[in-house]
């Protein structure tokens, strides 16, 4: 069975700190994605990857930056968390671009203050 | 947009089989339909997906009508741990992998 990780279940950080919060998937897939979840607005494509130290910006990259330095590893980084990043965030892998079926992982309740 | 059209919820007995059915009017020739689910606070799950015939896994059976506007998940004997929020997924971007999400159903499976 494939397997994503994703660092933390819930985190609470201050406003202005600097945040990270990491994914790994197990299944060497090619390709991972960050979506964040917010009600009323459903699952929002932050970032994705195809490959290691490629990535590309999906619908709301702003205030976030990305990182894969190897294959099974995607982190999210929020330069400088604000209150409107307070969300649930998503971590998705899949074999390849061209496939719809992703893997999610248990996802991150961040709360900033 | 998300392009399908879902009952916003639907309940089960638990042990009966759990139909959900989803209008998507406008899929094009090449667009696959995914069906994920989301089981309150956790990642959403992919299910089942297909294209033109009818697909079965050992989650559930996916029926897709011949003119391509509709399609029923069916989950053959409904269990307490069934309950969750299920999306029915054609609205895909084989560019960015993105897929879009719709409001769903929320079927609640009852003892």
């Amino acid at each position: 069975d494939v397997k994503v990780t994703q660092s933390s279940r819930y985190l609470v950080k201050r406003t202005g700190e600097k945040v990270f919060l990491e994914c790994v998937q197990d299944m060497d897939h090619e390709n991972m994605f960050w979506y964040r979840q917010d009600p009323g607005l459903g699952l929002r494509l932050i970032y994705f990857s195809y490959d290691v130290k490629m990535k590309e910006k999906g619908d709301i990259p702003e205030g976030y930056s990305v990182s894969r330095e190897k294959k099974e590893r995607f982190s999210l980084i929020l330069e400088s968390a604000s209150t409107n990043q307070t969300s649930m965030y998503l971590c998705a892998s899949s074999r390849r671009v061209s496939s719809g079926e992703q893997y999610f992982g248990p996802g991150t309740r961040l709360t900033v203050t | 947009d998300a392009k399908t059209t879902q009952p916003p919820s639907m309940d089960c007995a638990e042990g009966r089989a759990a139909n959900l059915p989803c209008n998507h009017s406008t899929i094009s020739g090449n667009e696959y339909v995914y069906w994920y689910r989301q089981i309150h606070s956790q990642g959403p799950q992919y299910i089942i997906h297909g294209l033109k015939n009818n697909e079965t896994n050992e989650m559930a059976s996916l029926i897709i009508t011949e003119d391509r506007k509709s399609s029923t998940l069916i989950l053959p004997h409904a269990t307490l741990r069934d309950t969750a929020v299920y999306y029915c997924i054609v609205s895909y971007s084989s560019n960015t992998g993105k897929l879009i999400f719709g409001q769903g159903t929320t079927l609640q499976v009852k003892p």
